[in-house]
């Protein structure tokens, strides 16, 4: 594998499910990035780490828990999502700061019934 | 803090026609500038970039891009369009002292036969 890969690709939850989305990067990066792309609205930064370290958490509820086991691997935990969650989840990678381009991996399309 | 803004939300144009989809920042100092391309269904892709030097950057797919600071513009062009240049295209700021990057709410791109 290269790049960036996201899985699964398409995700259908209810709101009382838990599920997980996973992201790894084969690149070598040291920051990994979460996205939310709604219809209609700008890509929406989540959460930023680097080194593993949680460096952003742009004001998103608790019910979407990241997690950042090693600088390869990235995970979305979700609960109790609401309709309006569904979105287009995006993990992206970088060398750190923002002097570096991102890699964006495919997605996963989330619907929350 | 800085800001993208992307002007046009949807462009047409004829297949062979020139393009130039513009991308104005607002940021003090040197900022670090990047066009984005988005197929549907797909992450984003790494266009072309600019940190410093050469104004005129060269990219993928035979896009170019000009950095004009007196401007504050960053605007992404193509001498002549194909059909498979129909996607959105995003312009994202960064200023070098964070992890992340700003991006534009995007410019989609219809291009007719």
């Amino acid at each position: 594998e290269t790049g960036v890969t996201q899985t699964p690709r398409h995700l259908v939850m209810g709101m009382t499910n838990k599920k997980s989305l996973k992201c790894e990067q084969h690149l070598g990066h040291n920051a990994m990035y979460w996205y939310k792309q709604s219809a209609k609205k700008p890509l929406e930064l989540m959460f930023v780490y680097n080194f593993k370290e949680q460096t952003e958490n742009n004001s998103v509820p608790s019910r979407f828990s990241p997690e950042c086991p090693n600088s390869s691997h990235l995970f979305l935990h979700l609960h109790t999502l609401q309709p309006e969650d569904s979105a287009l989840y995006l993990c992206a990678s970088s060398q750190g700061r923002s002097t570096y381009e991102q890699y964006f991996g495919p997605g996963t399309r989330l619907t929350v019934t | 803090a800085q800001s993208v803004t992307q002007p046009d939300i949807h462009i047409t144009v004829s297949e062979g026609a020139s393009l130039e989809l513009r991308c104005n920042y607002s940021y003090g100092a040197t900022p670090y500038l990047f066009w984005y391309v988005q197929s549907p269904g797909q992450g984003l892709q790494l266009l072309l970039k600019y940190f410093s030097g050469d104004t005129l950057v060269q990219g993928i797919k035979g896009f170019e891009a000009e950095f004009k600071r007196s401007q504050s513009s960053f605007n992404l062009r193509k001498p002549s369009v194909h059909w498979s240049d129909a996607a959105e295209y995003f312009c994202a700021v960064g200023d070098g002292r964070d992890d992340k990057i700003i991006f534009g709410k995007g410019t989609r791109l219809h291009i007719l036969p």
